[in-house]
């Protein structure tokens, strides 16, 4: 079946714009998971989505980013005003449901690059 | 969030059999503990994930002793496409309060076949 899918797979922007970020997670699956990759660096999680609530947003850097998901399926992840510092792959992961030992099915991410 | 080490690199001939561990000495009641691997460019994969003693899949096994403060990761017979990098993480499981919703990815283990 369809994985997870993010669009665009690179986004470049000059500093000071904003980008939208798309994940489709896979049909049926509850959970959503924003999480950002720098080069060389571990993931960091940003925001867990359940159905279109988000319970935990504790991993956004600053106000200058922002989620949402509807529908309980597609996902969009805002950052304002965007930084050099933001540059950095963008995945997305779904799961399931919830439960933190349900396994996580990645997208390949949004390659962001702020000139 | 139980913290975990792990060897920051690793070389191996094709055809040997790998194993990577990882620490967690402080591992929670409820924690589980997964693998997920990494090609440059994509997202993570799941491989196989373990609460204690012995889980084994198509891909992998996944040792964890009694005390669960570390677990190992053995590959059978590498090849040359086992090139990647190998996460173990560690998390909370469901209704583990505030913050149950975050997976902490490290830096990972990066691992290099040789022909």
């Amino acid at each position: 079946g369809a994985g997870v899918s993010q669009s665009p797979s690179n986004k470049v922007t000059e500093k000071g714009k904003d980008v939208e970020l798309r994940c489709d997670p896979i049909s049926g699956h509850t959970a959503l998971y924003w999480y950002r990759q720098s080069l060389g660096q571990g993931l960091e999680f940003l925001i867990y989505f359940q159905g279109n609530s988000a319970p935990d947003k504790s991993g956004l850097p600053s106000d200058r980013f922002s989620a949402e998901r509807t529908g309980g399926s597609v996902s969009t992840l805002t950052i304002q005003r965007t930084q050099q510092e933001d540059s950095a792959v963008y995945l997305c992961a779904s799961s399931r449901t919830g439960a933190k030992n349900q396994p996580q099915h990645f997208g390949d991410g949004t390659r962001l690059s702020i000139l | 969030l139980a913290k975990t080490t792990q060897p920051i690199s690793m070389d191996s001939y094709e055809g040997q059999e790998v194993n990577i561990t990882c620490s967690h000495n402080n591992i929670a009641t409820n924690d589980y503990i997964t693998w997920y691997q990494q090609f440059p460019s994509q997202g993570p994969r799941f491989i196989i994930q373990g609460y204690k003693t012995k889980v084994t899949n198509e891909v992998a096994s996944l040792f964890i002793p009694a005390d669960r403060k570390s677990s190992t990761l053995s590959l059978p017979r590498v090849s040359l496409s086992d090139t990647a990098v190998y996460y173990c993480l560690v998390g909370p499981g469901v209704g583990s309060g505030a913050g149950s919703y975050q997976l902490t990815f490290g830096k990972g283990t990066k691992l290099s076949v040789i022909p």
